[in-house]
């Protein structure tokens, strides 16, 4: 069965403070790795999608790495306007759905 | 702005009641995909329709329905509704192609009293 984990829940930064979040994920042949970027109350805007180990892509503060088990999404001197919930979702070859973890909830303060 | 729109963005329904939500894709994209997105959580997979066919369905009971249509809009119906039904419902939208990307609406969020 697909999982998708996200860590840490929860990250609380300050301007400037660059880190990185983590998906782990387990599939059962890589479609894409997909990372969504969720303000609350709406729906998912899309950020990126990764398709085999080693490809990396990058999105202004951005830039989201993929293993063959994790994918980082890295930010790079983080803005307030950065704040929201990123999500990780997998899909893979054998259905159609997307398998979401729970979200990195990212607050960065001025 | 992904081009995908659903509406209403909110409503409220009473326990055991029907609701039908709807959605209209990015145009060019035959395939729409729906989820649920309880409050905290990551999004959920209920149903995909490609072609007005059902065409893959995630852990959710008969009482999720839904319809594609030949413009490849598309609705969601939930009868019999039940309290854990409140929810973030979206609707996403996927290019054709072999690497192509899933472009969600805003939602619908959903109260059931």
């Amino acid at each position: 069965e697909d999982q998708v984990t996200q860590s840490p829940e929860a990250l609380r930064l300050q301007e400037g403070e660059s880190s990185s979040l983590n998906c782990s994920y387990t599939v059962s042949g890589l479609r894409g790795l997909f990372w969504y970027r969720q303000d609350p109350g709406k729906g998912p805007e899309f950020l990126f999608t990764l398709y085999s180990a080693g490809e990396e892509k990058e999105k202004e503060r951005l830039k989201a790495t993929l293993t063959k088990k994790e994918s980082f999404l890295h930010i790079t001197a983080p803005k307030p306007e950065d704040s929201a919930t990123y999500l990780c979702a997998v899909g893979s070859s054998s259905e159609y759905a997307l398998n979401f973890g729970k979200g990195t909830s990212l607050l960065v303060t001025p | 702005e992904t081009g995908v729109t659903q509406s209403p963005t909110h409503l409220i329904k009473t326990r055991g009641q029907q609701v039908t939500l709807r959605c209209s894709s990015q145009s060019g994209h035959n395939t729409v995909s729906w989820y649920q997105q309880a409050l905290g959580q990551g999004p959920q997979f209920i149903f995909q329709y490609y072609r007005e066919e059902e065409n893959g369905r995630g852990n959710f009971p008969p009482r999720f329905s839904g319809l594609q249509f030949p413009n490849y809009s598309s609705e969601l119906n939930v009868n019999a509704l039940e309290l854990d039904d409140s929810a973030l419902y979206l609707c996403a939208s996927w290019g054709t192609g072999e690497n192509t990307e899933a472009f969600f609406g805003q939602g619908t969020r959903l109260t059931v009293v």
